[in-house]
């Protein structure tokens, strides 16, 4: 079945710690994106690749880092210098991110939290 | 600027319709999307509509769309359990894609 998995699905940080975060598709998608959620807020993006060896910072893309080395895996790095990293953390994939009608599809996320 | 929003909550009886509701400021959106959040799960894509209609239906799922307004609405007919969820609603401008703080449909017996 193609889809996109993220891993792991828990995960605590301590204090002045990195993170990485690893997002997987297998659909084929040139285009994979990070966002951010926290309770009663809508989504917000904060990076974004278009096509391997490429990415772009989104709305809130301070304290975070991304690689696009593979275009099956967007993995997301939460530094130390990210000072409030607790939240759920969904990464998606879209077939290209030019297309006006383009449709995100999601994995299932991962919760964040600051021991 | 871009700027979704929506009421937070939403409880419906079970078999009843629920109406959610969005509002967006964005005039030159072109599409504009529903999404679904199941507890602890990443989004689905429920519909979407394209920014020159003004209703799109699919199955119990009604989307209508005042652009003058900038008003979008989403009604599930005959509200089951397993519609409990978020609800979120997005819009797509300038390619970019913002989204509203989610509704939290509960739906009760």
């Amino acid at each position: 079945d193609g889809g996109i998995t993220q891993s792991p699905k828990y995960l605590f940080r301590k204090e002045g710690q990195n993170v990485t975060l690893s997002c997987e598709q297998n659909l084929n998608h040139d285009a994979m994106y990070w966002y951010r959620q926290d309770p009663g807020q809508g989504l917000r993006l904060i990076y974004y690749s278009q096509i391997v060896n490429d990415f772009q910072k989104g709305d809130i893309a301070e304290g975070y880092s991304v690689s696009r080395e593979k275009k099956e895996s967007f993995p997301l790095t939460v530094t130390s210098a990210q000072k409030n990293p607790t939240a759920f953390y969904l990464c998606a994939s879209s077939i290209r991110r030019t297309g006006l009608d383009e449709k995100l599809f999601f994995g299932s996320g991962t919760q964040l939290s600051v021991l | 600027g871009e700027d979704v929003e929506q009421s937070l909550f939403l409880s419906v009886r079970e078999g009843d319709s629920s109406v959610i509701n969005c509002t967006y400021t964005d005039s030159s959106s072109t599409y504009l999307y529903w999404y679904k959040q199941e507890p602890g799960a990443g989004l689905q894509l429920l519909t979407y509509i394209f920014s020159n209609m003004d209703m799109k239906q699919d199955q119990r799922l009604t989307v209508l769309l005042n652009k003058k307004d900038k008003h979008l609405s989403l009604r599930i007919a005959d509200t089951q359990t397993g519609d409990s969820a978020i609800y979120f609603c997005a819009e797509r401008a300038d390619y970019k894609l913002s989204f509203g703080a989610g509704t939290t449909v509960t739906v009760r017996a």
